[in-house]
């Protein structure tokens, strides 16, 4: 079964300050897809950023960037000097890869993280 | 963009009702799915679906049942509502094929009272 752990139920910072959230994830398949959703308060969940298993390669978006280590079986995310409005939930999800499974989503838990001006 | 709309964010209800949630897409996904969202839980599944008239168990379905009529459309059943239902509810959709991602409605908040 797979299953996706977030260690951090909430994380508070000042503003400015670099937050890494942590992502452990485990899975019996070879390919897998991993995914990290930000939970504004107004409660919608937004689409962040997709990794698949074969592709190891660290990314950067502005102010974001996620760390996917195949070796641990992590992919951790973190936001470069953080604002107010990154102030929310962030989930971290894998997805089976089989056409049959729909494309469905586990979820971790979820970590708060308050940013403080 | 992807529009998940749900047509209600808030809503009461008294124990034993019948409850419909509604959820429409207009990106012509394949693919839809319900879960509910309850502190210190996460996200867990309720159903999916990714066909007309089709649908899958999802993790959690006890209590539940669902229909998709139309290709846009994916209804959540509650069919004699429990205050163990009290939670969040949302809805996503996604394309069909590997590793897409699902796109969420702004979600509903029921409580049974």
């Amino acid at each position: 079964a797979q299953k996706v752990t977030q260690a951090q139920t909430e994380i508070s910072v000042v503003e400015k300050e670099d937050v890494t959230l942590d992502c452990v994830y485990e899975t019996r398949d070879t390919t897998y897809y991993l995914f990290w959703y930000k939970q504004p308060p107004s409660g919608e969940l937004v689409f962040l950023i997709r990794r698949n298993s074969f592709d190891e390669q660290n990314e950067i978006s502005g102010r974001y960037s996620w760390n996917f280590q195949k070796s641990t079986s992590s992919f951790n995310f973190t936001i470069t000097a953080s604002q107010v409005v990154d102030s929310a939930v962030y989930f971290c999800a894998l997805s089976e890869a089989t056409r049959a499974a729909g494309n469905k989503l586990t979820f971790g838990g979820g970590t708060r993280v308050l940013v403080k001006p | 963009d992807v529009k998940v709309t749900q047509s209600s964010r808030y809503l009461v209800k008294r124990t034993g009702e019948k409850v419909f949630l509604e959820c429409v897409q207009d990106m012509d996904h394949e693919n839809m799915f319900w879960y509910r969202q309850d502190p210190g839980l996460g996200l867990r599944l309720i159903y999916f679906s990714y066909d007309v008239k089709m649908k899958e168990k999802g993790d959690i379905p006890e209590g539940y049942s669902v229909s998709r009529e139309k290709k846009e459309r994916f209804s959540l059943i509650l069919e004699s509502a429990s205050t163990n239902q009290t939670s969040m509810y949302l809805c996503a959709s996604s394309s069909v094929g590997q590793g897409h991602e699902q796109y969420f409605g702004p979600g509903t908040r029921l409580t049974v009272t």
